[in-house]
C-alpha cells in the first residue's frame, strides 16, 4: 500500500523555465515532509523539508508547498538547470515516528 | 568529514548464499536507518537503530534478514538463504538526532543481485 505517490514518472523541461514535481500521500498523520535528489549511483541527497505548520518553503531555487488539506505536496525549481537532472523522492514521515516513506521517484531531464 | 560509506558497492551472490552488507554512518550521528530499493521503486523502510538499540524492525520482509550495530556506530544487515526476491539496492542512512525534522544522510548503497 503505496502512502506516498509521484505519479508523473518523468518530466522534460527546457533550461531557465521552471520544473514542477508532484506528490500526494494518503496519511493524515504524515507532518513532516522532505524531497531527495538521486544521480546515478550515488544515495539519496537531501533537498528541501517542510513541517505541517507552514504552507511554503524556500530554500534558494528550490520551493516546496504543501496543501495538506489535499495531501498535496509540489516542488518548484526555478530556474532549471542541466545540473538539476536526477530523479527526484518525495518522502513523509510522522514528526515523532522513525519510519520515512518515499514515493517512486521522478526522473527530471532539464535540456540545455 | 566523510560522509555514509557502504561496502561492498555491489554484491553478486548464488541463491541460498548469506551475505552481509556493511554501513558506516557519519561519525557522531545517533539514528541509522536502513532501507531496500527494488528497481523502479523508492526507498522502503527495513529498520532503524538508535545508537546500540534497534528501535524498530517492522520493515524486514522475513527472518532472514537481521540487522546489528552493536557498538553504536557501524552496522551490518544480514541476509540468510538469498532469495532472488532479495535483489536490490540496499540503503543505508545515518541522522544526528533520534527524532523529529531530522535531516538523513544516505550512502550510496550496496547493489545486490541473488542469481
Amino acid at each position: 500500500d503505496q502512502q506516498v505517490k509521484q505519479n508523473s514518472p518523468s518530466l522534460s523541461v527546457q533550461e531557465g523555465r521552471i520544473s514542477i514535481l508532484n506528490c500526494d500521500y494518503t496519511n493524515s498523520m504524515f507532518d513532516y515532509f522532505l524531497w531527495y535528489k538521486k544521480y546515478p549511483a550515488e544515495g539519496p541527497t537531501f533537498l528541501i523539508s517542510i513541517s505541517s505548520i507552514k504552507d511554503k518553503n524556500e530554500d534558494g531555487r528550490f520551493t516546496v508547498f504543501l496543501n495538506k488539506s489535499a495531501k498535496h505536496l509540489s516542488l518548484h525549481i526555478v530556474p532549471s538547470q542541466p545540473g538539476d537532472s536526477a530523479v527526484y523522492f518525495c518522502a513523509a514521515k510522522r514528526l515523532n515516528g522513525n519510519q520515512f516513506y518515499f514515493g517512486t521517484g521522478t526522473s527530471l531531464t532539464v535540456i540545455p | 568529514g566523510a560522509g555514509v560509506s557502504q561496502s561492498p558497492r555491489y554484491k553478486v551472490a548464488k541463491r541460498g548464499q548469506d551475505v552481509a552488507l556493511r554501513c558506516d554512518p557519519i561519525s557522531g550521528h545517533v539514528s541509522l536507518f536502513w532501507y531496500q530499493q527494488a528497481l523502479g521503486q523508492g526507498p522502503e523502510f527495513l529498520t532503524y537503530f538508535q545508537n546500540e538499540a534497534q528501535l524498530d524492525k517492522s520493515g524486514l520482509p522475513s527472518d532472514r534478514f537481521f540487522a546489528e550495530r552493536p557498538e553504536g556506530s557501524v552496522s551490518t544487515l544480514k541476509i540468510q538463504r538469498t532469495q532472488q526476491e532479495d535483489s536490490a539496492v540496499y540503503l543505508c542512512a545515518s541522522s544526528l538526532v533520534s527524532s523529529g525534522g531530522n535531516t538523513q544522510y544516505f550512502g550510496p548503497g550496496t547493489r545486490l543481485t541473488v542469481l
